[in-house]
């Protein structure tokens, strides 16, 4: 079936370093790709989404590439903040249906 | 405005028992889900309305678990029989629209965490 798998955490980087979380996925049909981020004590936000291939999501600095020859969805930021602390989730909504498929989630600790 | 409300935001309940959770969409919005959170895992899929129909129930893990949404508005997630393996956060999610090619964004509320005893 339709699933996601993203690099395991935590991850802990310094101010100002450079973002990458890997993100592949295994899907019949062409989904929509996702990604949420929940911060401390709040609920999943979406943070970024792309619906087709070679489109990029982008917000609040983080960008991801829908890129199916390499079935991934990378999320990258040039440079965090100690506020990107959170948990980020990887998800995809396959293409006959709505509900959304998550990744295990991967920590972020941004240290100033 | 306001988001997706869930209650009680703690469920703490004996195994065997018998427990209803809430959920509050946005105003206006056709499309409810619910999910299940696991410590250390992603959301899971269970089951998504579309107004008052259940359009796919096929996350349900068994028959103990059952969810309705007569009103195509608040959504309550019942669960019979409770296991200590039910442990874990509910959380409820709404969308103003379902588009071919997949779903439109949704809202997620706070979640319930239960905890079976």
């Amino acid at each position: 079936g339709d699933s996601v798998t993203q690099m395991e955490g935590p991850v802990t980087l310094s101010e100002e370093a450079f973002l990458t979380i890997n993100c592949t996925y295994t899907a019949t049909g062409y989904p929509s790709l996702f990604w949420y981020v929940q911060y401390p004590g709040e609920g999943l936000q979406l943070l970024l989404k792309a619906t087709k291939a070679d489109d990029k999501g982008s917000n609040k600095g983080f960008e991801a590439t829908y890129r199916k020859e390499t079935t991934s969805f990378h999320l990258e930021k040039g440079s965090v903040q100690v506020s990107d602390s959170a948990v980020y989730f990887c998800a995809l909504s396959p293409n006959s249906g709505y509900a959304l498929n998550f990744g295990k989630g991967t920590s972020l600790l941004v240290t100033p | 405005g306001a988001g997706v409300s869930q209650t009680p935001s703690n469920k703490v309940t004996e195994k065997g028992k018998y427990v209803e959770l809430r959920c509050d969409p946005i105003s206006g919005h056709t499309a409810l889900y619910w999910y299940r959170q696991s410590l250390g895992q992603g959301p899971e899929f269970l089951i998504y309305f579309q107004g008052t129909g259940a359009a796919d129930d096929s996350g349900l893990p068994n028959d103990r678990f059952f969810a309705v949404r007569p009103e195509g508005s608040v959504s309550t997630l019942k669960i019979q029989r409770t296991e200590r393996g039910d442990s874990a956060v509910y959380l409820c999610a709404s969308s103003s629209t379902v588009t071919s090619g997949g779903a439109g964004e949704q809202f997620f509320g706070p979640g319930t965490r239960l905890t079976v005893l």
